[in-house]
């Protein structure tokens, strides 16, 4: 069974360029996290998606960023106009339906975005 | 709201002396506790999980956490180090319960092991 996939693994982009960075969740996980981290510190939460709905968008920066999960395909990340300051390791995380499930989360192993 | 409180951002121990590594949580709701480990430049691996069962509970590679409410503790200990347990490690809290599952994490312990 094939864990939580990010790509890529290793980003540079520009200041100014647009980042998207992509989740696939392991097989039969429907819902996804994205979480932050910044040098030296922990992970912080951004996002959480189940297919085609946000469900909790409280630790997304207000402009700029904005996510996806769509009916078909993977989580998209996407950050516009890059500054240096969203340099950092971004992780996607997955889990299956919380009706059945004891909340534990899936890590990917992470896209490290470098802006320049 | 939930926070995490991770004391102690290095700790070093010889190999085979006991590792403890502390974590305290603040909740409004029975929480549900993690420890995770994360190797250099790699994602998140779960050690164990508290989700109201035993107190105490046993992980992978030997770590285990006892989950104490009356100190809003959940500390992670084992008993022998070895090598290969050096890394960053992560407490995180959740209050469960449908929109509610997110992680809300420490800021980390960077175990060293001495040879």
């Amino acid at each position: 069974n094939a864990g939580v996939m990010q790509n890529p693994r290793h980003l540079v982009r520009r200041r100014g360029q647009e980042a998207r960075l992509r989740c696939s969740p392991m097989k039969g996980h429907s819902h996804v996290y994205w979480y932050r981290q910044l040098p030296e510190e922990g992970l912080k939460f951004m996002v959480y998606l189940q297919k085609e709905n946000i469900i909790d968008e409280s630790g997304m920066p207000k402009e700029r960023f904005s996510a996806e999960f769509p009916k078909e395909g993977p989580s998209i990340l996407r950050i516009q106009q890059v500054v240096r300051g969203d340099s950092a390791a971004y992780f996607c995380a997955s889990s299956p339906n919380p009706g059945r499930t004891s909340y534990e989360q899936y890590f990917g192993p992470g896209t490290r975005l470098t802006v320049t | 709201a939930q926070s995490v409180t991770q004391l102690g951002s290095h700790v070093s121990v010889s190999e085979g002396a006991l590792v403890l590594l502390r974590c305290n949580y603040s909740s409004s709701v029975p929480p549900y506790l993690f420890w995770y480990v994360q190797y250099p430049n790699q994602g998140l691996q779960l050690l164990l999980k508290y989700t109201s069962a035993a107190t105490l509970v046993k992980g992978i590679n030997g770590f285990e956490a006892e989950f104490k409410k009356s100190e809003t503790s959940f500390h992670l200990t084992k008993p022998s180090a070895h090598m290969s347990d050096a890394a960053e490690y992560f407490c995180a809290v959740s209050e469960g319960g449908f929109g509610n599952e997110k992680l809300t994490f420490g800021t980390g312990t960077r175990l060293t092991i001495i040879p």
